[in-house]
């Protein structure tokens, strides 16, 4: 079974702080996606990597970057947490290609205060 | 830019009784996939079904079935019979073949809630 695991579920952290959230695929996946879920918006693009050190900006870029040092890994880092960025955080990975479906980690329920 | 509409926030249905749910996507890319996942309470989401724009024929994946109105640009999942297990958020999402990315765009989904 394909497997996307992320580091925390639960994550509360003050404003300011650097946060981390991990991200793990087993497939070999080529693609590796961070989305950020909020209620009546739905699922927005954050960034993607489709190869180790490669990452492109989705929708919502600002205040996150990433990182993807090996194939499996997928890292995004708010450098500097702000309140508006309490959130779920979902990671996803798939393989490259028009008719490949994602699979979505367990999200981190990431709190601000 | 590609967009997905899902005009539904909240349905419901009885128990054993079929449901659609809507969406409609807006691409001037000739080749693209669509997709529906659901999110269930737990929070993770599951991929249900796929539909090509190439496709004949409405993609079925068990009790999902895809309608699929190529000229409208309309994708609406189709549950038949429904379960209380059935009860979760449903995501349509759409990936335009240009560009080589295949990035999906998602709609921001609709609340299924199935009475017994």
């Amino acid at each position: 079974d394909v497997k996307v695991t992320q580091s925390s579920r639960y994550l509360v952290k003050r404003t300011g702080e650097k946060v981390f959230l991990e991200c793990v695929q087993d497939m070999d996946h080529e693609n590796m996606f961070w989305y950020r879920q909020d209620p009546g918006l739905g699922l927005r693009l954050i960034y993607f990597s489709y190869d180790v050190k490669m990452k492109e900006k989705g929708d919502i870029p600002e205040g996150y970057s990433v990182s993807r040092e090996k194939k499996e890994r997928f890292s995004l880092i708010l450098e500097s947490a702000s309140t508006n960025q309490t959130s779920m955080y979902l990671c996803a990975s798939s393989l490259m290609g028009l008719n490949y479906e994602q699979y979505f980690g367990p999200g981190t329920r990431l709190t601000v205060t | 830019a590609q967009k997905i509409t899902q005009t539904q926030p909240g349905m419901f249905v009885q128990e054993k009784e079929a449901v659609t749910l809507d969406c409609t996507y807006d691409t001037s890319d000739p080749s693209y996939g669509l997709f529906w996942y659901k999110q269930p309470s737990s929070g993770e989401m599951i991929f249900l079904i796929y539909q090509g724009s190439y496709d004949q024929q409405n993609a079925t994946e068990g009790r999902y079935s895809l309608n699929f109105q190529k000229a409208r640009k309309s994708a609406n999942l189709v549950i038949s019979a429904s379960q209380l297990g059935d009860s979760a958020m449903y995501f349509c999402a759409m990936s335009p073949a240009s560009g080589g990315s295949y990035i999906p765009t998602f709609g921001r989904g609709t609340s299924l809630i199935v009475h017994p």
